[in-house]
């Protein structure tokens, strides 16, 4: 079964270190994506990454790098020089095609990132 | 990035009542979908809103409980029916692109209490 799982409930840090978040997968299907969202206290989910399948080169958009792995299954991200507005719940999400032809996602429990300053 | 608008934001309703939640999305996005975030926990989708259909909806979730409309492709609604306190969440609304993309932007959802 298609299954997303973020151990990471709670992770606390102090602002300017760096933080890491994972995120392990499971799908039977050879083509799929992987996404991150952010969800600050407001509660809007934040499109912050999409990857395929097919591209396993990481990633990095200012502070946010992603480092994603078939090999192991996982798509972690993670956060350099964390600031305090980072804090949030992080989501990591998997979409699985259905039988008929449309999508849908499957999301990770989140993790809920504190920073401290 | 698409542009999601719901409402309302938040509301506070008496058990037994029932609330319709409005979605407008912008015309970047083809699938509406609806999710349910109780309390400290994760997304659920609850249905795809199909345009000028009725709802695919998810295990555990049924028409009669949340009936979901589409009447064209940028606005959808759903309404919680007969509320109690366990549909205490947020609920969001999404608009998703099709392949190659499959991303799926997300409105800033509504706070529904219910007492």
């Amino acid at each position: 079964a298609q299954k997303v799982t973020q151990a990471q409930t709670e992770i606390s840090v102090v602002e300017k270190e760096d933080v890491t978040l994972d995120c392990v997968y499971e799908t039977r299907d050879t083509t799929y994506y992987l996404f991150w969202y952010k969800q600050p206290p407001s509660g809007e989910l934040v499109f912050l990454i999409r990857r395929n399948s097919f591209d396993e080169q990481n990633e990095i958009s200012g502070r946010y790098s992603w480092n994603f792995q078939k090999s192991t299954s996982s798509f972690n991200f993670t956060i350099t020089a964390s600031q305090v507005v980072d804090s949030a719940v992080y989501f990591c999400a998997l979409s699985e095609y259905s039988t008929s032809g449309t999508y849908k996602y499957i999301f990770g429990t989140g993790t809920r990132l504190k920073v401290l300053a | 990035s698409a542009v999601i608008s719901q409402k309302p934001s938040r509301d506070i309703c008496q058990r037994g009542t029932s609330l319709t939640i409005q979605c407008q999305v912008d015309s970047q996005v083809t699938m509406m979908f609806w999710y349910r975030q109780q309390p400290g926990q994760s997304l659920t989708l609850i249905a795809t809103a199909n345009q000028g259909s009725e709802a695919t909806y998810e295990s555990g979730f049924v028409i009669d409980k949340f009936p979901i409309s589409r009447p064209n492709l940028t606005f959808s609604t759903l309404t919680v029916s007969n509320m109690s306190p366990e549909d205490s969440s947020i609920y969001l609304c999404s608009g998703g692109r099709q392949r190659p993309y499959n991303e799926q932007f997300f409105g800033p959802g509504t706070r529904l209490t219910v007492l």
